[in-house]
């Protein structure tokens, strides 16, 4: 069974500082990985995915993520926090090969953005 | 642009009422999910259907029941509406053929039982 641990429940960045969230996931072989946003009381969007193509995926508003096999990481970071990134962000997994492609979300980490 | 399109976004209902939450996608995907979000608990999934009449338990399917009678609807029920069930509901459609393609959507649905 595939699993993700996000670290950190809640994150507080300056505006203009480093965005750094982390993402583990478990999975006998590299699965497809995901970043998913949402801001208060809406649904999630999709941020940017690994789908075993390039290792450093770019996203949306300035997001990118790197997989890493050795680590079974997959960090999201943005150089330099804005205002408009407080949110909640979920790291999703998908194995390759299953009916229906269910996804198994993180716990999710909140991000405060201080100005 | 796709979308997945949930008929509320704030619902109140009373303890007992049946209860029902519609969610329509205009993609052609095969796949559709029902999550609920609760805050320290993160998503749940309740039900899922992987195709039109079929449907599979999640992990929390007491208290719910779905119904897919159309591709692009599915549909949640509480037969019978607790407090307990006061939380954010989120419904999300996907392609059967990949799992590259990730999930899409709905705004959500804010439900709260008195």
């Amino acid at each position: 069974a595939q699993s993700v641990t996000q670290l950190g429940s809640h994150v507080s960045v300056s505006e203009g500082a480093l965005v750094l969230l982390r993402c583990n996931y478990s999975s006998s072989v590299p699965p497809y990985l995901f970043w998913y946003v949402q801001y208060p009381n809406q649904g999630l969007q999709l941020l940017l995915k690994y789908t075993s193509a390039a290792t450093l995926v770019k996203g949306i508003n300035g997001f990118e993520a790197e997989f890493k096999k050795s680590e079974t990481s997959f960090h999201l970071t943005k150089p330099s926090a804005h205002m408009s990134d407080a949110a909640e962000y979920f790291c999703a997994v998908s194995p390759i090969k299953a009916a229906g492609n269910k996804l198994t979300f993180g716990g999710g980490t909140r991000v405060l953005v201080k100005p | 642009d796709v979308k997945v399109t949930q008929s509320s976004r704030y619902l109140v209902k009373r303890t007992g009422e049946k209860v029902f939450l519609e969610c329509v996608q205009d993609m052609d995907h095969e796949n559709m999910f029902w999550y609920r979000q609760d805050p320290g608990l993160g998503l749940r999934l309740i039900y899922f259907s992987y195709d039109v009449k079929m449907k599979e338990k999640g992990d929390i399917p007491e208290g719910y029941s779905v119904s897919r009678e159309k591709k692009e609807r599915f549909s949640l029920i509480l037969e019978s509406a607790s407090t307990n069930q006061t939380s954010m509901y989120l419904c999300a459609s996907s392609l059967s053929a990949s799992g590259a393609g990730g999930y899409t959507f709905g705004s959500g649905t804010r439900l709260t039982v008195v």
